[in-house]
């Protein structure tokens, strides 16, 4: 079974500058999470998604950033613009479903603003 | 608000030790509790999920425990080896559909 897919690894940018980043998730499974993981700390959860609902963006800083999973499989989260504090690994993560499901995660993306 | 806390922040120990790794969580109504551990640039990978009816999990070499009403779960690694060395992380379920991450212990086995 192929696990879930992130790109791209790595992401160097300069501040004010825009980046996207990609997750396809385990096949079959309904639930979508990204997560920003800073540093020295736990993952935070910024989106989740069921299908092609969000379920819970309240930590999200929706100025700058915003994420959507049209066909309720592959999933893009973006920044724009980007600042300094966004330096992080950002990590996508699935589920079978809602609820207590057990999560899978990818590889993360390690993005640093300049 | 659920809160998670891992202690020790670091570890370090002699290869073939046995050790344990501490998470306590605030609210003691939870779903369940995973395990994870994360190699330097990588993602996570689940080690262990525990059921809050249950009060453990074993995975080879990988025991964990849960106590809910004490708010607290322990990873026991049996004779441990170099390749153990990573940052090990808990998360809840517990509340509004979400997990809620400690801050991870990181460990270092030395050969």
């Amino acid at each position: 079974e192929a696990g879930v897919a992130q790109s791209p690894r790595y992401k160097i940018i300069e501040k004010r500058q825009s980046v996207a980043f990609w997750c396809n998730p385990i096949s079959g499974h309904a639930t979508l999470y990204w997560y920003q993981q800073i540093l020295g700390q736990g993952p935070k959860l910024l989106i989740q998604f069921q299908n092609n609902g969000v379920v819970d963006d309240s930590q999200l800083p929706k100025d700058r950033f915003s994420a959507e999973r049209l066909k309720g499989v592959d999933s893009t989260l973006k920044i724009q613009p980007a600042k300094l504090e966004d330096s992080a690994v950002y990590l996508c993560a699935s589920s079978l479903g809602l609820g207590p499901n057990e999560q899978f995660f990818g590889p993360g993306t390690r993005l640093t603003v300049l | 608000k659920q809160e998670v806390t891992q202690i020790p922040a670091a570890l370090s120990v002699p290869e073939g030790e046995n050790l344990v790794l501490n998470c306590s969580f605030t609210d003691s109504a939870i779903y369940n509790l995973q395990w994870f551990r994360q190699d330097p640039g990588k993602g996570l990978t689940s080690l262990l999920l525990i059921q809050s009816s249950q009060r453990e999990q074993t995975s080879g070499r990988l025991n964990a425990s849960l106590d809910k009403s004490s708010g607290r779960s322990t990873l026991y690694i049996a004779a441990s080896q170099p390749g153990d060395s990573a940052t090990y992380l808990c998360a809840v379920y517990s509340g509004t559909y979400k997990y809620i991450f400690g801050t991870g212990t990181r460990l270092k086995v030395l050969a």
